[in-house]
């Protein structure tokens, strides 16, 4: 069964943390995404890669970085988390040239406080 | 501004009869659309999608219609269950960005009563 595995389903962290989401998937897929769903607002994409070491920023990307060393794990980064990014996180990944979309993971729900 | 949007935030529906969620698009420059389907906790799944060369796909007891001079797209479920009840989630996209980049609506919470 394919999969794309989020490492954490709850995490609690302070204000001012360095925050590190991990996602990985074993599908051998080029692209990979960061969306956080926030109630109202759907799902909003963070960043992007759609190759080793590659990256895009989405339509949120502010406070976040991520990175991918390699094509399985994509990782993202809250330099230094705000009570705002408290949300649910989602990894996806789609493989070039497919019109059947993402393959999600189950999500993060991260609690900064 | 939102390119997919779903005006519908929740919706509530009977046992047995049709659930519509819609979709509607202001970017003309998309071809593929797809509708996902989110249980809490739980990421969203793929349903059912529709290319810009068709007005109508189905699959078992899902439907979605494309009506692209309205720009509108539907999602109808018969008969509906309480197992649908669920998140339900419009994406679109464009043939040629890179990554196959899917462009989400707000979503529509369907409430199927038994």
């Amino acid at each position: 069964d394919v999969k794309v595995t989020q490492s954490s389903r709850y995490l609690v962290k302070r204000t001012g943390e360095k925050v590190f989401l991990e996602c990985v998937q074993d599908m051998d897929h080029e692209n990979m995404f960061w969306y956080r769903q926030d109630p109202g607002l759907g799902l909003r994409l963070i960043y992007f890669s759609y190759d080793v070491k590659m990256k895009e920023k989405g339509d949120i990307p502010e406070g976040y970085s991520v990175s991918r060393e390699k094509k399985e794990r994509f990782s993202l980064i809250l330099e230094s988390a705000s009570t705002n990014q408290t949300s649910m996180y989602l990894c996806a990944s789609s493989s070039v040239g497919t019109y059947y979309g993402y393959t999600f993971g189950s999500g993060t729900r991260l609690t900064v406080v | 501004d939102q390119q997919v949007k779903q005006n519908s935030p929740s919706l509530s529906v009977q046992e047995g009869r049709i659930s519509i969620l819609n979709c509607d698009y202001t970017n003309s420059m998309f071809d593929y659309f797809l509708w996902y389907k989110k249980y809490p906790a739980e990421g969203p799944t793929f349903l059912i999608s529709i290319s810009s060369i068709k007005d109508k796909n189905e699959d078992g007891r899902f439907t979605v219609f494309l009506n692209k001079s309205a720009k509108h797209l539907s999602l109808h479920i018969v008969p509906s269950q309480p197992g649908d009840s669920a998140v339900y989630f419009c994406a679109a996209s464009r043939s040629n960005n890179a990554g196959n980049m899917l462009t989400f609506g707000g979503g529509t919470r369907l409430m199927v009563k038994p």
